[in-house]
């Protein structure tokens, strides 16, 4: 069965980064990109951006240009995602999500929260 | 980028009741590209339609979805005990991909 499993909670202070990893599992990892959505405490969900994983083309959401990197390992069917220059608005619990072909986000880690304070 | 706005905000209903949600699009999306999600406290959202009308694996048939243009709707026909949790529409035909702000079904 398909799983995404996420790395642990994180605290950062600002300024620093983050780096996210979401292990996939059942299914040929690189035939679907994968897509990161965040959401802050009692917030809705935000898109970030998506990898493809067949070939590393990335599209990011414009807020976060230039602060967030996108990645995969195919050698271990990881995805990663790390987030730059933190501020405490970036708290939030980020996901991870499968990008089907059609483009809809058929399956999702458990999630990750990322506290930033100081 | 296309902004999706879901009413209402909070849906108050009894367990058996029907619900209807609403989203609206700031510009014509293709029905193709259209996705509900739900998501309960604590969880991860959980795809139940895709391409506005197509029920993901394992989504009850009481899940309905449709529309076009600007203008979808998810029905749940009759509310079960699980089905009490938040409910977020999304475009994915035009980046950014975008997510309605949510629309919480709670018990009345």
């Amino acid at each position: 069965q398909v799983q995404l499993v996420q790395s642990g909670a994180e605290v950062k202070k600002p300024g620093a980064s983050v780096k996210v990893s979401c292990k996939a599992s059942g299914y040929t990892f690189t035939s679907y990109g994968m897509s990161w959505v965040r959401q802050a405490p009692g917030q809705g969900l935000e898109w970030m951006g998506w990898i493809s994983v067949y070939n590393g083309n990335t599209n990011y959401a414009q807020k976060l240009q230039g602060r967030v990197t996108m990645t995969t390992d195919t050698s271990t069917s990881t995805a990663y995602m790390e987030l730059r220059s933190l501020r405490s608005d970036d708290t939030a619990v980020y996901y991870c999500a499968r990008r089907a072909v059609a483009g809809f986000f058929d399956y999702w880690g458990q999630g990750t929260l990322v506290t930033v304070s100081s | 980028e296309i902004v999706l706005t879901q009413s209402p905000g909070t849906l108050s209903l009894s367990p058996g009741e029907r619900a209807t949600l609403s989203c609206r699009a700031s510009q014509s999306v293709s029905s193709s590209y259209l996705a509900w999600y739900q998501q309960k406290p604590g969880q991860a959202p959980r795809l139940l339609i895709y391409g506005a009308s197509s029920r993901a694996t394992g989504i009850p048939d009481r899940f309905s979805g449709s529309g076009s243009g600007t203008d979808l709707t998810l029905i749940i026909s009759r509310l079960e005990p699980e089905d009490f949790a938040v409910y977020y529409c999304q475009q994915y035909g035009s980046s950014p991909w975008t997510f309605g702000q949510g629309t919480k079904v709670e018990i009345k």
